[in-house]
Order: C-alpha cells, then structure tokens, then sequence
C-alpha cells in the first residue's frame, strides 16, 4: 500500500513564495512527480524527481530526499493564475501507475 | 505534442443506463492508458490500466463488470460504466504514456475529464 501526505489548504499573496511538502510511504520507489490541477480540469505535469536534490524549472521548483520520503514543491513570484490543486504522486514501480495525495488547494490573494 | 483527449466533456443520463467515455490519444502512439475516478475535493484514484490488444488491470475494490475497459488500438481506450447509479456520479479522467511522447520520464498525459451525472 501507499500513504501520500500532503497539506489540505495554503494562501499566499501574489509575489510571495509558498512551499508544499508532500510525504510518503511506499512500499517502492520509481520516481516522485508534481502535477497542477485547476477546478473541473485534468492534472498537467509540473516535474519529476527521481534522484535526491532539487529540479528547478523556471518560477517552480521541487526537491526530494529519498531516504527521508519526502518531496516539497516551491512556487515563486506568485500569480493569480497560480491558483490551483497541486497533486504530489508517486510511481513505485515500473509498471508506470501513479498513486496520488490528496492534493493541495493553494490560494492566491491580491 | 502529447494530446490526450476525451469525449464526452460532459454527460447526464438517467439512473439504469450505461455511458460510454472515448480517451484518444492524438499525435503519439499510447503503450499504457490509465483510468482515474476524482470526487469533489479528492484525489485522483486509479480504476484500471488499460494496455492495448490485452485484457484490463482492475484496482482492487473496483468492479470489472460494471465498469467495462477497451482498449482496441494504440490510440483509443474506452470506459463504458454500465447500469449507472447517481454514486457513480464523478469526474472521469484518462491518462496515456507511450514511449516516444513519454520523454525522459514516461510521464502520464491526462485527458481533459469527463463529468458525469446520473439523475
């Protein structure tokens, strides 16, 4: 089985920065990825870790530690459009499935 | 590169009916498709996997004869819930990987979603 952890809700004003961690127990370990949902849409990729460190890919960034199982995702200079469900997934093995947190609703204020 | 679509966006029907749901992939060839099933404020969780020419991978506690999986070629998956109650009223998702659109990571591609209703 799998057990996925993230937090439920986040606010943060446009410009700041937010972090989301997401933390896991899996019975295996193929990758870690970060995925964007905006309400009533489907999930679009943000990145992958499979390796300890950190990927930075432009505002976004995400980190992982492997042996401590856990991965955050880091948003900088905040836009409205930023407001959305981040989903932390997991793939454990190479048959490519994926199981998903919860996700994470941040909000972005004015 | 790497559409995934699905139609219908969305559907209403009456409760005892069967609905059908086409995920295609358009511009690559889809090894694996993946079918996801979201309730409001959930996450995504995965029904089946779905491998082209080959018999479906059903997630424990989901019923293969209710929700029906084909997958006749490399680029059309479909899910047909039959006898549909209003608890399987929820937003429906497809993902695809193949090999060549998968990039370094194989990365799922989700379709745009289904919503379905049963009255």
């Amino acid at each position: 089985g799998q057990n996925i952890d993230q937090p439920t809700e986040m606010t943060a004003t446009e410009g700041a920065i937010v972090q989301i961690n997401c933390t896991y127990q899996t019975s295996g370990f193929n990758g870690l990825f970060w995925y964007q949902q905006h309400a009533g849409e489907a999930p679009t990729f943000l990145s992958y870790n499979v390796l300890d460190g950190l990927e930075e890919k432009g505002r976004f960034s995400s980190f992982l530690s492997r042996s401590k199982g856990y991965s955050y995702l880091l948003l900088k200079e905040l836009q409205m459009k930023d407001s959305a469900s981040y989903l932390c997934a997991v793939r454990e093995s190479n048959d490519y499935k994926l199981s998903f947190g919860a996700g994470t609703t941040v909000t972005v204020r004015a | 590169g790497a559409v995934v679509s699905q139609h219908p966006s969305r559907v209403i029907c009456k409760s005892g009916t069967s609905v059908k749901i086409e995920c295609r992939s358009l511009d690559f060839q889809a090894t694996t498709m993946f079918w996801y099933r979201q309730f409001p404020k959930q996450s995504l969780m995965l029904m089946a996997t779905s491998n082209e020419g080959s018999k479906a991978t059903y997630e424990q506690g989901v019923e293969k004869d209710k929700f029906l999986i084909n997958h006749a070629s490399l680029t059309l998956s479909t899910l047909t819930v039959t006898s549909a109650h209003p608890e399987d009223s929820s937003f429906y998702i497809c993902s695809a990987r193949g090999g060549l659109a998968g990039g370094l990571y194989n990365e799922q591609f989700f379709g745009p979603g289904t919503r379905l209703t049963v009255l």
